[in-house]
């Protein structure tokens, strides 16, 4: 596509609730990373993906987050049991190659309850 | 792990003033690259620039690496120009995650 996108573009949860985050790469970009934005803590790197693997999980802030991508395009933020402390707006980027220029999507506003 | 600092963090400009940005970081980097994030929360790649100096219109960036420190200058600012700017760096350690500033917050007023 011409652009990153992400949906939803908010999302509104109750504690202790699954939620699903998608995030479609721009086309032939084989790089693709998660950031969330919140007050508190800024811009923050979550995971990375270089084609479907993830060399870099190191962000993740706890095991109840999962990210996958299938097909080398389309990968999907998995938050386990929300948390309030959850809430914050969640970003999607992608590069044509691991390490270029960076594009953001629109990100996913997650307000948990 | 590295660290990124950005100056001034809020700038009020009147319309057509220039300014400048500044990040430094404390570490030697592989990539650098300043965006903007608008009043909706879009954050706009402006350079790529891990070194040397780019111009794109009334937008340049400088990046001197041996001296850790990457400077954004905006000249003859328009009102679509406020909102946040932020540098991001990766560091040598090629993990190809981005390490953020906490942002240069600039209004420009007409």
């Amino acid at each position: 596509g011409a652009g990153v996108s992400q949906s939803p573009s908010n999302k509104v949860t109750e504690k202790g609730k699954d939620v699903e985050l998608r995030c479609d790469p721009i086309s032939g970009h084989t790089a693709l990373y998660w950031y969330r934005q919140s007050l508190g803590q800024g811009l923050e790197f979550l995971i990375y993906f270089q084609g479907n693997s993830a060399p870099d999980k190191s962000g993740l802030p706890s095991d109840r987050f999962s990210a996958e991508r299938t097909g080398g395009s389309v990968s999907t933020l998995t938050i386990q049991r929300t948390q309030q402390e959850d809430s914050a707006v969640y970003l999607c980027a992608s590069s044509t190659l691991s390490g270029q220029a960076s594009f953001f999507g629109p990100g996913t506003r997650l307000t948990v309850l | 792990g590295i660290q990124v600092e950005q100056s001034p963090p809020d700038l009020i400009l009147q319309e057509g003033a220039n300014s400048t940005l500044r990040c430094n970081f404390s570490d030697s980097v592989n990539n650098l690259q300043w965006f903007h994030q608008n009043p909706w929360g879009q954050l706009i790649n402006l350079f790529y620039i891990p070194s040397g100096t780019k111009q794109n219109g009334r937008l340049s960036a400088t990046t001197v690496a041996t001296e850790r420190y990457s400077l954004l200058y905006i000249s003859s600012s328009q009102t679509t120009d406020s909102g946040v700017y932020f540098c991001a760096v990766e560091g040598r350690d090629s993990s190809y995650k981005l390490i953020f500033g906490s942002g240069t917050r600039l209004l420009v007023r007409p």
